[in-house]
């Protein structure tokens, strides 16, 4: 059963460590999200990738946070340093994109900082 | 960005129809009418999208006005587990997948 694997699935941490959590897209999905979820914001948009490529990270704050896709099993989403403002739930989704196909969401990450 | 309006929240009595409506004036002739649902805790779940014609999969059915301002999401027997928010998209297709708010629908026993 294909499935997006993002780990870990929960993590608390001190302000200032840097905090990098992963995503394992479905095999042969080329498009990845990554989306930040709170009660006040909602699911807010990050970043997403296309064939490894970052087509739009508008929604990271550039100072902190970096998303990268070392491999096309692999995205990862970093933030340093961390802040307690960050604490969340980080959702990864993959899709097969430039079409019409579902994307597939992980568990989620769900980040508190202290 | 692309928006959608739903109301906040509704209520429908198990095993009966629910209707979801969502507005998207702005929709563009190219983009898709995607919903998608988020049961507490969990990610999002995809359930149904369509471009113009009406649309029925296992899950549910969408209901797409002529001029596609507008469109209709049918559980047609809601049982409990349909409880969650639900969000309504218009997107070219896995382009920005931007979520709004949604409508919070709960299923009374």
């Amino acid at each position: 059963d294909a499935r997006v694997t993002q780990t870990p699935r929960d993590k608390v941490t001190e302000m200032g460590q840097e905090v990098t959590m992963r995503c394992q897209p479905i095999l042969g999905h080329n498009t990845v999200f990554w989306y930040r979820q709170t009660m006040m914001q909602g699911l807010e948009l990050l970043a997403y990738f296309r064939n490894r490529a970052p087509l739009d990270d508008s929604g990271m704050p550039k100072d902190r946070f970096s998303a990268e896709m070392p491999d096309a099993t692999l995205a990862t989403l970093k933030i340093q340093p961390s802040e307690p403002r960050d604490s969340a739930v980080y959702f990864c989704a993959s899709g097969e994109g430039f079409g019409t196909t579902e994307a597939f969401f992980g568990q989620g990450t769900r980040l508190t900082v202290v | 960005d692309a928006k959608t309006t739903q109301p906040p929240s509704m209520d429908c009595a198990e095993g009966r129809a629910a209707n979801l409506p969502c507005n998207h004036s702005t929709i563009s002739g190219n983009e898709y009418v995607y919903w998608y649902r988020q049961i507490h805790s969990q990610g999002p779940q995809y359930i149904i999208h369509g471009l113009k014609n009406n649309e029925t999969n296992e899950m549910a059915s969408l209901i797409i006005t002529e001029d596609r301002k507008s469109s209709t999401l049918i559980l047609p027997h809601a049982t409990l587990r349909d409880t969650a928010v639900y969000y309504c998209i218009h997107d070219p297709g896995n382009e920005k997948l931007t979520f709004g708010t949604g409508t919070r629908l709960t299923i009374i026993p």
